[in-house]
C-alpha cells in the first residue's frame, strides 16, 4: 500500500495566483480530510469528506478555499487568489473507519510557500 | 482557554531514559484518545488508541487517561534517538467523533 498520495510536496506560488493541491486516499477507505498546520495554529481541520460527499467544510476559512472529491480515489483542495497567509503545510487524511476519530493515515503534506 | 492543552516543549532526554508527555483537556465529552508523532517534513501517524478510561501498551509506549482529572499521557520507555520526533495528543467527542481536537505538540530530543 502506498499510503496517502499528495502532490506537489513543495508549491512556491506568488500572491493573487491560483493554486491546486492534490491528494489519492487510500484504496478502500471512504473518509478523506484536508487539514493545514501552522507553528501558531496547529493543525486545522478544513474539510471532512465521507463517501465523495463534503459532510463539514466549517473550517475552510474563507471563500477563496475550495475542495471537491470527484471520485473515491482523488481529492482537491484550491486556493484562488492564494495570499501569504495561506503559507502552511496542507494535509490530506483518509480513513476506513466511517465517523471515527482515530486511524487517520496522512499523507506527507504540500508545503505552500505565498510569497 | 484552549480546550486541549500540551507544552510544546522542546523536551530533551538521554537515550535510554523514560519520557512523560502529557496533555490536559477541559471537555468531558471526550472518548476517543490519541497519540499522533510526526517526523520532521512528515504526516502524524498514530501511535496509541485509547476509548474512555484506563491504560494502553504497546511495546515501549504506554497510553494513560485519567478522565476525572482530564489528563492524559504517553510513557516511552527505554528511549532511542529514533524516538525524537513531535507527539500530538489528539481527542473526540462520541457525537462529531471525526472532528479531532489537537493539542500543539511536543517536540521531543533524545541525546545519544
Amino acid at each position: 500500500d502506498a499510503g496517502v498520495i499528495q502532490s506537489p510536496r513543495h508549491e512556491v506560488t506568488e500572491m493573487g495566483q491560483e493554486v491546486t493541491l492534490r491528494c489519492k486516499p487510500i484504496s478502500g477507505h471512504n473518509s478523506l480530510f484536508w487539514y493545514r498546520q501552522t507553528m501558531m495554529r496547529g493543525l486545522e481541520l478544513l474539510i471532512y469528506f465521507n463517501n465523495n460527499v463534503p459532510i463539514d467544510d466549517s473550517g475552510m476559512p474563507e471563500d477563496r478555499f475550495s475542495a471537491k472529491m470527484p471520485n473515491a480515489s482523488f481529492s482537491t483542495l484550491k486556493i484562488q487568489p492564494s495570499e501569504p497567509r495561506d503559507s502552511a503545510v496542507y494535509f490530506c487524511a483518509s480513513s476506513g473507519t466511517v465517523g471515527k476519530g482515530y486511524g487517520y493515515t496522512f499523507g506527507s503534506g504540500t508545503r505552500l510557500t505565498v510569497v | 482557554q484552549k480546550e486541549v492543552e500540551q507544552d510544546p516543549g522542546p523536551l530533551s532526554v538521554p537515550e535510554g531514559a523514560i519520557v512523560s508527555l502529557n496533555c490536559t483537556y477541559s471537555n468531558s465529552a471526550f472518548q476517543y484518545f490519541m497519540w499522533y508523532r510526526q517526523y520532521s517534513r512528515k504526516g502524524p501517524e498514530l501511535l496509541m488508541y485509547t476509548y474512555s478510561s484506563g491504560n494502553k501498551e504497546d511495546g515501549r509506549f504506554t497510553a494513560q487517561v485519567d478522565k476525572s482529572s482530564k489528563y492524559i499521557s504517553l510513557f516511552i520507555r527505554d528511549s532511542q534517538p529514533s524516538d525524537s520526533a513531535t507527539y500530538l495528543c489528539a481527542m473526540s467527542g462520541m457525537d462529531s467523533n471525526y472532528q479531532l481536537i489537537w493539542g500543539a505538540g511536543t517536540k521531543l530530543i533524545i541525546k545519544p
